[in-house]
């Protein structure tokens, strides 16, 4: 399977900066997906980009793919303190294959 | 729209006893379903998955089972649970572009 590795790990912002992180795959991929997880909770996803885009928008999410790269990021703009969660990233075929994911922590 | 329920919400249970989680899905008809474990601060670790009533695949040897009696129900049972069996357990299922939509967790706590 293909698993998506994220970086960094954790990441603190003040409330209002924009936060970014990356992920990286092995191999050749359809998709790329991000997914939010609160604490104690299920994930949520974010959003989806295919293997023939290059960047993708949903909201203050700003997602660019590289395949040259093997490498996505996800970009959240003007953070809120609701953004704190962690973030995975998941390469799929016919099932997900998530990395260990980003602790973001937006702080007030 | 679909939505995934799942129970219990947190379990505590003694080594060697077995285990039933259950997931049901509502909103949708013969759908791909999953079964995920997420251990404490870590990624999400595929378990099984069924793509209809009977149908399963395991991704990983361990001390679990999966059963989908039913075309909405999807189970999740061990005879005998191990320390190492404590996690998150998460059910998905698929959506029409390959994302995927989770419950809600069920926390297991093995002592």
């Amino acid at each position: 399977s293909q698993q998506g590795e994220e970086d960094p790990q954790a990441l603190s912002i003040q409330e209002g900066e924009n936060a970014t992180m990356n992920c990286s795959y092995k191999t050749s991929i359809n998709n790329l997906q991000w997914y939010r997880q609160n604490s104690g909770r299920g994930l949520v996803h974010l959003i989806l980009i295919r293997s023939n885009e290059r960047e993708k928008h949903s909201g203050r999410l700003r997602v660019t793919l590289d395949t040259s790269k093997k490498s996505s990021s996800l970009l959240i703009t003007a953070s809120r303190a609701a953004d704190t969660a962690s973030y995975f990233c998941a390469t799929s075929d016919y099932k997900l294959s998530f990395g260990a994911g980003t602790t973001v922590t937006v702080r007030a | 729209s679909q939505t995934i329920h799942q129970w219990p919400a947190t379990l505590v249970q003694p080594v060697g006893s077995p285990l039933s989680l259950e997931c049901t899905v509502e909103g949708t008809s013969n759908p791909n379903l999953y079964w995920y474990r997420q251990a404490a601060g870590r990624g999400l670790q595929l378990l099984f998955y069924s793509v209809g009533i009977g149908q399963i695949s395991s991704e990983v040897p361990q001390n679990l089972s999966a059963s989908r009696p039913q075309d909405r129900q999807f189970i999740l049972s061990s005879k005998k649970l191990l320390l190492s069996d404590s996690g998150f357990y998460l059910c998905a299922l698929a959506g029409e572009a390959y994302e995927q939509y989770f419950g809600p967790g069920t926390r297991l706590t093995v002592t």
